[in-house]
């Protein structure tokens, strides 16, 4: 089985440039997360999508941060313009349904550094 | 709000020991446990989870976690270390779908 395919693996901008991060879950589960890794710290959470809707986005920035899941699989995460804080790595879960707790499985990443 | 912490940043360990990484939750009731772990460039691995029940928790790549209540603690360990197991080590909690990190504990193992 496939895991959590996201692209690119690395990004290089400069800042104020636009830049987007592409996910691609696990195949049949309905939720995708993205959460935010910054150096020396665990990831947090930004959005959390059940199906096509945004179920939880109350810590993504939505001054210069957007998301969206079209169709209910791949989602893409989108900053514009980006600032020198954001480097950080974007990381993408999903999980699917059946238990009390549905594991989240990740991706490795995109490794996002803004010059 | 919840919390996790992971009191040690960094912890140098020789190949053969035991290892433990501490973990101490912050939270109402007993949440969900997990610990992953992150090699250098790969997303975050789950090596073990608690959600009731024994408190003695056997995950993958020969590792353990107990539960203590009475110490809001969630510990993971191992008896013998392989240089393999160099990497970040993350305890996480979630009362529901969301997951809380600690701040991790990176592991260097020593030949």
């Amino acid at each position: 089985e496939a895991g959590v395919v996201q692209s690119p693996r690395y990004k290089i901008i400069e800042k104020k440039q636009p830049v987007a991060f592409w996910c691609n879950p696990i195949s049949g589960h309905n939720t995708l997360y993205w959460y935010l890794q910054n150096l020396g710290q665990g990831p947090e959470l930004l959005i959390r999508y059940e199906n096509e809707e945004a179920v939880d986005d109350s810590q993504l920035p939505k001054d210069r941060f957007s998301a969206e899941r079209l169709k209910g699989v791949d989602s893409t995460l989108k900053i514009q313009p980006a600032e020198l804080g954001d480097s950080a790595v974007y990381l993408c879960a999903s999980s699917g349904r059946g238990s009390s707790y549905n594991e989240q499985f990740f991706g490795p990443g995109t490794r996002l550094t803004v010059l | 709000a919840q919390s996790v912490t992971q009191p040690d940043i960094h912890i140098t360990v020789s190949e053969g020991a035991s290892l433990e990484l501490r973990c101490n939750y912050s939270y109402g009731a007993t949440p969900y446990l997990f610990w992953y772990v992150q090699s250098p460039g790969q997303g975050l691995q789950l090596l073990l989870k608690y959600f009731s029940g024994d408190t003695l928790v056997q995950g993958i790549k020969g590792f353990e976690a107990e539960f203590k209540r009475s110490q809001s603690s969630f510990n993971l360990r191992k008896p013998s270390v392989h240089w393999s197991d160099a990497a970040e080590y993350f305890c996480a909690v979630a009362p529901d779908y969301k997951l809380s990190f600690g701040a991790g504990t990176t592991v260097t193992v020593r030949a």
